[in-house]
């Protein structure tokens, strides 16, 4: 079963950060946060991952709260491209780390 | 380009045929997986191959029957389905691990859309 809580859907202008929220209140100490996304009838696509501290690369920027009991990914300039479903999933860091996709967040990025 | 190739990338079958998916990985790594998404619902594991050995198999139906002949390569055989089985079927690559402790990243393919009349 996903262990994470997301809005349905959201919206973005084209060009404005996109901010998505990803609640993990029952995250244990050995999980990571990923965030991945699928564009319509394609496989999804990893994005980013992080245990503790804030996390950036070029796609993306991760910030997880001190407490770990929630995340926030940020598209720092959203654009028409990355109209997608966005998913949230913790996973073990040891052992087989199954992934186990929610239903995700429907991110439209409008001009 | 992701790097794992699916083939082929849309088919139609009666409940009586036997077809076959097939996946193709050009990353080096040793873990391959099938997931099954239908319409409106999440993505699915299906099963799991780490080194060519199967982990996992989450309880699905044995009209569906994997073969990973080696850790580049990863068939879906299908027999006998139902229309319910009609779906977006996605492979997915990672590292693999000898003993336990795998998964990271994984790369998914584009997905072989199946449609069971």
């Amino acid at each position: 079963d996903a262990k994470t809580t997301q809005p349905t859907s959201m919206d973005c202008a084209e060009g404005r950060a996109a901010n998505l929220p990803c609640n993990h209140s029952t995250i244990s100490g050995n999980e990571y946060v990923y965030w991945y996304r699928q564009i319509h009838s394609q496989g999804p696509q990893y994005i980013i991952h992080g245990l503790k501290n804030n996390e950036t690369n070029e796609m993306a920027s991760l910030i997880i709260t001190e407490d770990r009991k929630s995340s926030t990914l940020i598209l720092p300039h959203a654009t028409l491209r990355d109209t997608a479903v966005y998913y949230c999933i913790v996973r073990e860091t040891t052992g087989f780390q199954k992934l186990v996709f929610g239903t995700g967040t429907r991110l439209l990025v409008s001009p | 380009e992701t790097g794992v190739t699916q083939t082929p990338r849309h088919l139609v079958m009666g409940m009586t045929n036997k077809k076959s998916l097939k996946c193709e990985q050009h990353l080096g790594h040793n873990a391959m997986y099938w997931y099954k998404q239908s319409a409106k619902k999440p993505l699915e594991l299906m099963f799991v191959y780490n080194f060519k050995e199967q982990t996992e198999n989450n309880s699905v139906p044995s009209r569906f029957s994997p073969e990973c002949p080696n850790s580049s390569h990863l068939f879906l055989h299908l027999h006998t389905l139902q229309p319910e089985d009609s779906a977006l079927y996605l492979c997915a690559s990672s590292q693999g691990a000898a003993s336990g402790g795998f998964g990271g990243e994984l790369f998914f393919g584009e997905g072989s859309r199946l449609t069971v009349l």
